[in-house]
């Protein structure tokens, strides 16, 4: 257990519609990092939020988009669903300082299907 | 931008086999190298990773190798046993850079 928790695990939405996915870090890290992992592919690398600021992005669309709350929990939000947005969603959490790299820990996903 | 190939796609062992998964990097500048497993339904865990001024880690069964100067790295998996079996994925991260670029993944299947 990495102590990132995300909800919720599955949805289905149809196109068009607007989907909104949350995440709860790990204790004391102060970084969420979000990424979408089609099937049989590896996860790729949406956006990244530090200090309730997006801290660099991915090559996704505008339509792609987040936040990040006082207590480093986050939210993922989708519009205007495509098919292509199918795919698990991941977030994950690290502590963050300065130049030193922390090691990201993953929640379990949200699957969205987009029909 | 950083590029991540990773080799083989799948590789079936015996249990008590060693397993060997190779990955190659694009950006000379990448200094972090993480490689995580994945269950089926569930996220990817991180089991080891190696940072770019280390030439070698070990854990128990699992060691990773970096080779700077070819730009590769390696995933070694020791005495294999059948809950190893997973997907693989290695990743790398640019300096300066907040994001994993990770590659491809590898289904592992050890068989009792």
């Amino acid at each position: 257990e990495t102590g990132v928790t995300q909800s919720p695990t599955h949805l289905i939405k149809t196109r068009g519609q607007q989907v909104t996915l949350r995440c709860s870090s790990q204790s004391g890290h102060n970084t969420v990092s979000w990424y979408q992992q089609a099937l049989g592919q590896g996860p790729q690398f949406i956006f990244q939020y530090y200090r309730e600021e997006e801290n660099g992005r991915g090559n996704f669309p505008p339509r792609f988009s987040g936040l990040q709350f006082p207590n480093y929990s986050s939210e993922l939000n989708v519009n205007a669903l495509e098919l292509d947005d199918s795919a698990l969603y991941l977030c994950a959490s690290s502590l963050e300082q300065g130049a030193l790299t922390g090691e990201l820990f993953f929640g379990e996903g949200s699957r969205l299907t987009v029909l | 931008g950083e590029n991540v190939e990773q080799h083989p796609s799948t590789l079936s062992v015996q249990e008590g086999d060693s397993a060997v998964i190779k990955c190659t990097y694009s950006d000379s500048a990448s200094n972090y190298f993480p490689w995580y497993k994945q269950e089926l339904g569930k996220g990817p865990q991180l089991i080891i990773d190696i940072r770019s001024n280390v030439g070698e880690k070990k854990d128990q069964r699992i060691a990773v190798t970096l080779n700077k100067t070819a730009k590769h790295f390696s995933l070694h998996i020791t005495e294999t046993q059948p809950e190893d079996s997973a997907v693989y994925f290695c990743a790398a991260r640019p300096t300066g850079f907040q994001k994993l670029v990770f590659g491809t993944g590898t289904r592992l299947l050890v068989s009792p």
